[in-house]
């Protein structure tokens, strides 16, 4: 089906792990986004990509890597799990430039937890 | 730097009873204001959006919103809630950050409860 796919939903895993979070998004969409929700906070940026092999780090980038080898797929990667990395993680892919439609098309999160 | 702040978590009304839900920014230059819904377990989904036209923005579901200027406000309303509109409402106003590409600085979040 059409859209965009987070995997896993769900991840328990201990600090000090590496943990990589899937992003896939059938559109061709050039944009795409990873973000994460805390109560109190809202969504924050983490990374973001305009396109294949372009990357940039957002508000809160540190802890994190990511990479987009093809234009669909936009894994993030906890390389040492931390506790404060515990959050919903949201993936969201825009065919345009944000400021121009501010319309992001958004996964169904993947909710992490470190222990 | 732009930023946006919703001044309720928290919201709760009847069925049938108007909806507000109250968003303030500030911004150096004119903005692009959105407002989004995300229902439980879900990925959030735009509801509106103004980007310098009309200041009176419809959206999906019976939304509006207004952008005033002068308030330096973006409220949501709906004249009649629905069960179904029980979710979390983020407004988001645009930003430039120093590589050129634009972001969306979202706020905290409105959580709206809808009463039989």
């Amino acid at each position: 089906d059409a859209g965009i796919t987070q995997s896993p939903r769900y991840k328990i895993t201990e600090t000090g792990r590496q943990v990589t979070l899937m992003c896939h998004q059938t559109w061709s969409h050039s944009y795409m986004f990873w973000y994460r929700q805390d109560l109190g906070h809202g969504l924050r940026l983490i990374y973001y990509s305009a396109a294949a092999d372009i990357t940039d780090k957002g508000e809160v980038p540190d802890g994190y890597v990511v990479s987009r080898s093809k234009t669909e797929n936009f894994p993030l990667t906890l390389e040492s799990a931390t506790r404060s990395q515990t959050s919903v993680y949201f993936c969201a892919s825009s065919e345009y430039q944000p400021l121009n439609t501010g319309e992001l098309f958004f996964g169904e999160g993947s909710r992490l937890t470190v222990l | 730097a732009q930023s946006v702040t919703q001044l309720d978590s928290h919201v709760s009304v009847s069925e049938g009873t108007p909806v507000l839900l109250r968003c303030n920014y500030s911004s150096s230059y004119s903005p692009s204001l959105f407002w989004y819904v995300q229902h439980p377990n879900k990925g959030l989904q735009l509801l509106l959006k103004y980007t310098s036209a009309a200041t009176l923005v419809k959206g999906i579901n019976g939304f509006e919103a207004e952008f005033k200027k002068s308030e330096t406000s973006f409220h949501l309303t709906k004249p009649s809630a629905h069960m179904s509109d029980a979710a979390e409402y983020f407004c988001v106003v645009s930003d430039s950050i120093s590589s050129g590409y634009n972001k969306l600085i979202f706020g905290a979040g409105t959580r709206l409860a809808v009463h039989p």
